[in-house]
């Protein structure tokens, strides 16, 4: 069936820097890719979303890329702190809203 | 802002016992989804409810079931429980049904089975 998945399972970056989580899918059919941050033994917190009729879309701090030709998506962080330390996961949904979820990247951030 | 409740955190059982595992959406929304997290994995979909009515099954064991209630909550029943069923189990809601309906998950329930 569809995935998606991810590339890298773990990043540590130094606080400050910039962090590019990526993720890879394979339903050319979805409509809508979200980014999900988990922090340890907490439920996932949205993120942003994007549309699948879009190719950038930003937020406070992140931004998301959505390369349909390629079926890629990417989260970027601009000044990464220590508080975004946590797992990110991307995920898609399909019509009924159901999210299928990539396998997640630890993001470590050091002081 | 009030968020979605999960009951209870944390829960114990014994082999071939069952579960009953509950969630309380965020006011207002009439949809609820509930997926299982296994020791560093992706949370898996279960099953989904809009408007008191299933809307979507996902790999979901015949032995568990789930409904919403008039109130909007809902309850994932979980019997005969094996070892594997060991897991994070989280709620999440959502106001309508579409991708663009934004889910906002519980805390989640930890389930151990011994």
């Amino acid at each position: 069936g569809e995935s998606v998945g991810l590339h890298l399972p773990t990043l540590s970056v130094q606080e400050g820097d910039n962090s590019i989580i990526n993720c890879a899918y394979s339903n050319s059919a979805s409509d809508y890719f979200i980014w999900y941050k988990q922090e340890s033994g907490k439920g996932p917190q949205f993120i942003i979303d994007i549309r699948s009729n879009m190719d950038k879309r930003q937020g406070q701090r992140v931004t998301v890329l959505l390369n349909k030709t390629v079926k890629h998506l990417s989260l970027q962080i601009a000044a990464t702190q220590p508080g975004d330390s946590a797992v990110y996961f991307c995920a898609e949904t399909t019509s009924y809203g159901k999210l299928t979820f990539g396998q997640g990247t630890i993001l470590t951030v050091h002081p | 802002a009030a968020g979605v409740i999960q009951s209870p955190r944390h829960l114990i059982k014994e082999k071939r016992e069952t579960a009953t595992l509950k969630c309380y959406p965020i006011p207002r929304h009439d949809t609820v989804y509930w997926y299982q997290q296994g020791p560093g994995q992706d949370p898996q979909f279960l099953i989904s409810f809009y408007e008191k009515m299933q809307s979507d099954k996902g790999s979901i064991p015949d032995r568990f079931s789930a409904q919403q209630f008039s109130d909007y909550h809902s309850e994932l029943n979980m019997s005969s429980l094996e070892l594997g069923d060991s897991a994070l189990y989280f709620c999440a809601s959502s106001l309508g049904l579409s991708g663009a309906d934004t889910q906002y998950f519980g805390p989640g329930t930890r389930l151990t089975v011994l």
